[in-house]
């Protein structure tokens, strides 16, 4: 079955990076786009940026261009998010989410990782 | 940048009732329009894509509607499991834009 697994909670302090990972397995790797989302406390879901497992390409919402980077390793079929420079606005759980590459409806999820960012 | 407006923003209903999410986009969006369940501490699950095609294993209660800038999800007989968040998302154009998801609706128990 299809399963995202992403690594564990984080806290960092204000001016930090974060690096979280998404390991996928139960389908091609190759074949889906992977997506990050986050969801700050108590609010909805926004979309930071998109990579596509194939050829590596990218795009990031313009929010987070330059502060993002997105990266993966097919050989583990893991997906990396690196967040830098981070401030107490970063505070929210992440999630890499699957789409099709046609169809950017996304219909599987990781579980979420809790970035907490303090001063 | 497009929108897309839910509302109502709480919806209280008593469970064997029926519900009625709305999502209105400020462009057409076609029918490229996506609903998801939250449910507190958890991931948002998939419940309808091209917006009314439902997921796999979703409850045939649940049903969506619409094409263009209007978009409706209807929930026939609430049980007490589909208290939580509902969001919708449009995916018509590329590239994917950071308010892609509309703002929520809350559905909770009367």
């Amino acid at each position: 079955q299809v399963q995202l697994v992403q690594s564990g909670a984080e806290v960092k302090k204000s001016g930090a990076s974060v690096k979280v990972s998404c390991k996928a397995s139960g389908y091609d790797f190759t074949s889906y786009y992977m997506h990050w989302v986050r969801q700050a406390p108590g609010q909805g879901l926004e979309w930071m940026g998109i990579i596509n497992p194939s050829g590596g390409s990218v795009h990031f919402a313009q929010k987070f261009q330059g502060r993002v980077t997105l990266t993966r390793d097919t050989a583990t079929s893991t997906v990396y998010m690196d967040l830098s420079s981070l401030t107490s606005e970063d505070t929210a759980v992440y999630y890499c989410a699957r789409t099709t590459s046609g169809n950017y409806y996304f219909d599987y999820w990781g579980q979420g990782t809790l970035v907490t960012v303090s001063s | 940048e497009k929108l897309l407006t839910q509302s109502p923003a709480t919806l209280s209903v008593s469970q064997g009732e029926g519900a009625t999410l709305s999502c209105r986009a400020s462009q057409n969006v076609n029918t490229n329009l996506a609903w998801y369940q939250q449910k507190p501490g958890q991931a948002p699950r998939l419940l309808i894509y091209r917006a009314s095609t439902r997921a796999t294993g979703v409850p045939a209660r649940f049903s969506g509607s619409g094409s263009g800038t209007e978009f409706t999800l209807t929930i026939r007989s609430v049980q007490s499991e589909d208290f939580a968040v509902y969001y919708c998302q449009e995916y018509n154009d590329w590239p994917p834009s950071r308010r892609t998801f509309g703002q929520g609706t809350k559905l909770e128990i009367k």
